[in-house]
């Protein structure tokens, strides 16, 4: 398994502002996933963050909204910008580790835009 | 949106009672997983699947990966408060390349003390 973190754990943003979540791993992973997972909902994949090359995104999502950095192997961020009411969600990081398609995830960032 | 169906959606049980919830689905999948998620927290990997028929155990869960690769279902037994939360199931498909997981909607399990 894998130990991932996440930061912030909740925050309460303004609309039309923007906010960079955080996810480290401790140890290296080549996959690393970012979901959203709107209020009793349940987790809808955004996108794979690739290490030294750009996300791969889902349908629906797309970059200039939600645009992700992988500079690393242990460490990933998502962008979810100009932010509007409709983007109050649970955010999750997970890594594919252990066995074949294993998904671990952090303990999710809780937003609220108002 | 959502191609996995889950059932029950939620269940309200009495401590000691065996739980069963299952996933269908039209596709066929290579993996099964299964998740619980409590309130405040990311969802936790229970179980995982890898083979038709391959039938798997973690304490007092057990699950199973379907013989037509398209259902799994997961069972508790003898159910205790802290079994509470939302259960997810999860599967890569087939037809589809990567690590990319379909998730089921989720069952909501209350087990009243």
């Amino acid at each position: 398994s894998a130990v991932i973190s996440q930061k912030p754990s909740r925050d309460i943003c303004q609309r039309g502002t923007s906010l960079t979540i955080q996810c480290q791993v401790d140890s290296q992973v080549t996959m690393m996933f970012w979901y959203r997972q709107q209020p009793g909902q349940s987790l809808t994949l955004i996108a794979t963050a690739n290490q030294g090359s750009e996300a791969t995104y889902e349908s629906g999502f797309v970059i200039d909204k939600f645009p992700i950095s992988r500079p690393n192997l242990t460490f990933s961020t998502l962008t979810v910008s100009n932010m509007s009411p409709e983007d109050s969600s649970i955010y999750l990081c997970s890594v594919r580790a252990g066995l074949a398609y294993e998904q671990y995830f952090g303990p999710g960032t809780r937003l609220t835009v108002t | 949106g959502q191609q996995l169906n889950q059932s029950p959606q939620s269940m309200f049980i009495q401590e000691g009672e065996d739980v069963s919830m299952n996933c269908t689905s039209s596709s066929i999948f290579n993996t099964w997983l299964w998740y619980k998620q409590e309130p405040g927290e990311g969802p936790v990997l229970l179980i995982a699947l890898y083979k038709a028929g391959e039938l798997t155990s973690n304490g007092r869960l057990t699950a199973q990966f379907g013989i037509t690769r398209k259902d799994s279902f997961l069972n508790i037994s003898a159910s205790i408060p802290s079994d509470v939360g939302i259960y997810f199931c999860a599967g890569t498909k087939e037809e589809t390349s990567g690590s990319r997981l379909t998730f089921g909607e989720g069952t909501q399990l209350t087990v009243n003390p």
